[in-house]
């Protein structure tokens, strides 16, 4: 068990709709990251967030956006799904803003995304 | 751009046989490189961290080296169990992570 959970576990929806998956990270770990994982890709990384703030942006559609409250959770908004969007969407936590020790990143069990 | 390259795509061992998993990269300035193990339907799941030419680190089975364009892990003796996607990564000094596409390793028993 990393400590970052992740909800929903799985989700399937329709094209064109709007879904939000959550992440909590582990305790005390003050950066959020974002990747998304399909069949036919490598993780690709999507949005950082530290402390409330954006840090770095990936490959993240402008359908799709992120956040970090002040609680420390993170929520990803994906929008106008298509059906190239499904995939497994990992949400990682680390320590600081350049990763726990450096770099070491906590990775979730996933959020399952299918687009129908 | 950083680049992370792993080799081979896959690899089918006996129990017992022995082999290597290379990555290689470039980087604008590697400030760590790191191996994690994933399994189907898991989460990447963190092994070692590597942070200059000549480091090595082991765990049970695994030994993981790196040079300065390169990092192999070694596997000693896999059991089924080992069986799983290994993934490279590096992270440059401006903190950005990037993934190699991973190596997927079957055992055979």
């Amino acid at each position: 068990d990393s400590g970052v959970t992740q909800t929903p576990k799985h989700l399937i929806t329709a094209t064109g709709q709007r879904v939000t998956l959550r992440c909590s990270p582990r305790s005390g770990d003050l950066s959020v990251y974002w990747y998304q994982q399909s069949l036919d890709q490598g993780l690709q990384f999507l949005i950082q967030y530290y402390n409330g703030e954006e840090r770095a942006k990936g490959n993240i559609l402008e359908r799709f956006s992120a956040q970090q409250f002040p609680d420390l959770h993170s929520e990803l908004n994906l929008s106008s799904l298509e059906l190239g969007d499904s995939a497994l969407y990992f949400c990682a936590s680390s320590f600081s803003l350049l990763g726990g020790g450096p770099g070491e990143l906590f990775f979730g069990e996933g959020s399952r995304l299918t687009v129908l | 751009e950083d680049q992370v390259t792993q080799s081979p795509e896959a690899l089918r061992l006996q129990e017992g046989e022995s082999s290597s998993l290379n990555c290689s990269y470039t980087v604008s300035g590697l400030r760590g490189l790191f191996w994690y193990r994933q399994d189907p339907g898991k989460g990447p799941e963190f092994l070692f961290t590597l942070y200059s030419a000549g480091e090595e680190k082991e765990k049970e089975r695994l030994k993981a080296t790196l040079t300065k364009k390169e990092s192999f892990l070694h596997i000693t003796a896999p059991k089924p169990e080992d069986s799983a996607t290994y993934l490279c990564a590096v992270q440059s000094d401006a903190g950005k992570s990037t993934f190699g596409d991973g190596t997927t390793l079957t055992v055979k028993p």
